[in-house]
This record gives C-alpha cells, structure tokens and sequence, in this order.
C-alpha cells in the first residue's frame, strides 16, 4: 500500500532562518507531487507541484522553493523565513494516469510558526 | 479564476441527526469534485470523489452530489455520530488545469453526544 511521510509535524523557526520542509512517498512510482499551504481560517493554497524529478511548476510568487531531487521525493524550502510564511503545510501526491481524475492522498502536514 | 465556498461555516448537531452540507463553484467547467475530512492539527483524508459526468457517489453514511450547472455539490451524513466531527472540504478542479484542486475553507462539525 501507498504511503506519504512528512516531517518534522511542528516547527518553530526565527525570522531569517532557513527552511527545509521534506516528504516521501512510499509504494507508487512516478506520482504527481504537490505542497499546499493552509492558513488560520483560509482554505488550502496550492504553492508547488511537480511531475517528474526535477520538474517543479510554481502556483504564486514567494518566498519559497521546492525541489524534487528524487522521483518520491518533494522538499520544501526557504532560505530566510519571513513572518508571513508561518502556517499549516501539507504535501500530497497524486496518481500519473492519462485522465486528470486523480485522487489526492494528502500527508500529515508541518505546522509552521515564524517568530 | 475559480472560487469554492463552503456554507456554513461551522455545524453543531445533535448524534443521530441527518446534516447537509455545502460546496459553491464559480466555474461549472470541471472535471471533479472531491470531499475531504480534516481532523484538527492533521492531515486531510479523501472521503468521496465525483466525475464531472457523475451525478453522486456514496460510501457508507455519506453520499455526495454534483449539480455543474447549478455549481453545487452537497455532502449528505446520515445518522451522524461524535467521530464524525471535523472540518470537512471540498475541492474541484477545472477541466485543462491539470490536477490543481480550488479548495474551499471547510466547514467545521461537530456532532454532540
């Protein structure tokens, strides 16, 4: 069966500092992968996705990088935090068909607090 | 640009009510609908996926309905319980956007002994 690790499941980080955010996927080869970002009381926000190692598409202008250096492999990344990026992130994956009906399998999220 | 709303947003039930809930799409063109739970400080779990050519889906307790013309989508939980509480979202995703989901910002349930 499929599973998706994320880590670390809390962060607190200093304004400045810099981030790595990691999550791999188990038991599926070749999967769509995805960050999204939940802020206090708005709805997800889709920040990366990728397809392929190495191919990161980029949904809004940020702060933020992503890299996929591996096929199961999506790393969310900063070099300074700023107090804006604090929030609750969440990497999913997707199965790669040829119709876009995919179901997400979501992880178990990083709550993000920039102090 | 698609917009997803979700009303209300947050429920307080009695245990063994039927509740509805509801999803608003600006843009009828997509190709599906899905509904996740969100239990606090988690992750989200897929609950019910709709085509754009379906019109419901069930599983269990909980059967979903896609209207496109209408942009709506309604969760239906019968015989609700205490585990059911959770914020519940629902997503969809625009024919020619890839896999890129609209979420909404959930409605929050809570199911009362």
């Amino acid at each position: 069966s499929q599973t998706i690790h994320q880590w670390p499941a809390t962060l607190v980080q200093p304004v400045g500092s810099p981030l790595s955010l990691e999550c791999t996927v188990e038991g599926t080869s070749n999967p769509n992968l995805y960050w999204y970002r939940q802020a206090a009381g708005r709805g997800l926000q889709l920040l990366f996705y990728s397809v392929g190692i190495g191919q990161i598409s980029s949904e809004v202008p940020q702060n933020l990088s992503a890299s996929r250096p591996q096929d199961r492999q999506f790393i969310l990344s900063s070099k300074k935090l700023l107090l804006s990026d604090s929030g609750f992130y969440l990497c999913a994956w997707s199965v790669r068909t040829g119709v876009l009906n995919e179901k997400l399998f979501f992880g178990s999220g990083t709550q993000l607090s920039v102090l | 640009k698609q917009e997803v709303t979700q009303i209300p947003a947050a429920l307080s039930v009695p245990e063994g009510e039927n509740l509805v809930l509801n999803c608003s799409f600006t843009d009828s063109a997509i190709y599906n609908l899905q509904w996740f739970r969100q239990d606090p400080g988690k992750g989200l779990t897929s609950l019910l996926l709709i085509q754009s050519s379906q019109r419901e889906q069930t599983s269990g307790r909980l059967n979903a309905s896609l209207d496109k013309s209408s942009g709506r989508s309604t969760l239906y939980i019968a015989a609700s319980q205490p585990g059911d509480s959770a914020t519940y979202l629902c997503a969809d995703g625009l024919t020619g956007g890839g896999n890129k989901l609209t979420f909404g910002t959930g409605t929050q349930l809570k199911v009362e002994l």
